[in-house]
């Protein structure tokens, strides 16, 4: 079965400062991970995903993640936070070409202190 | 593209009473997926469809709770009778495999309240 694991469910951060949002990863198969973005009162957007080509992925609006097998892990880091970055995150897995459903985490808010 | 088209976007009704979301999904996707999300739960996968015949309701929560497709661009989602605890925000989503790797496009979400 897969599973996500978000550490921290709130993150503040300064602007300007580093983003380090952390997510863990249970899957029995080789996964497909993604980062999602969800902003007040809409639905989810993709920032990222990660499907067994490159480790290192870039999303849109400066973030990327890193897969990390030895570690089970695919945090999402941006180096510069900006106001506009506040908003809910959710990292999901799903089991790659052999299924189409997410499995979601419980989510991390993003504040961005001025 | 339109994009996932969900209605209504809030919806308050008293418990006993029957509620219907519904879904129009991007055009040419076929699969269509409605998600539950929560403060206690998160997203939760309620039931999801493939070519109009659904494929997994292992998330339904009880049989208050019913979902159809009856073609390719729409799908239904009915709580009847809705209770307080229904109280979440109910999204759906769409992609076509394998083009999309598992990548899912949702709508803005329905808002639902039971009182």
């Amino acid at each position: 079965a897969q599973s996500v694991t978000q550490l921290g469910s709130h993150v503040s951060v300064s602007e300007g400062a580093l983003v380090l949002l952390r997510c863990n990863y249970s899957s029995s198969v080789p996964p497909y991970l993604f980062w999602y973005v969800q902003y007040p009162n809409q639905g989810l957007q993709l920032l990222l995903k990660y499907t067994s080509a490159a480790t290192l992925v870039k999303g849109i609006n400066g973030f990327e993640a890193e897969f990390k097998k030895s570690e089970t892990s695919f945090h999402l880091t941006k180096p510069s936070a900006h106001m506009s970055d506040a908003a809910e995150y959710f990292c999901a897995v799903s089991e790659g070409t052999g299924a189409n459903n997410l499995f979601f985490g419980t989510g991390t808010r993003l504040t961005v202190i001025p | 593209d339109a994009g996932v088209i969900q209605s209504p976007r809030h919806e308050v009704t008293e418990m006993g009473q029957e509620v219907t979301l519904r879904c129009k999904p991007i055009s040419g996707h076929d699969y269509l997926f409605w998600y539950r999300q929560t403060m206690m739960r998160g997203l939760e996968l309620l039931i999801y469809f493939n070519n109009n015949v659904p494929i997994d309701d292992s998330g339904m929560p009880e049989d208050r709770f019913s979902a159809k497709m009856p073609n390719a661009s729409f799908s239904t989602l009915k709580i009847q009778p809705s209770e307080p605890r229904d109280s979440a925000v109910y999204f759906c989503a769409s992609n076509s495999r394998p083009g999309h790797n598992g990548e899912l496009f949702f709508g803005e979400g329905s808002r639902l309240t039971v009182l």
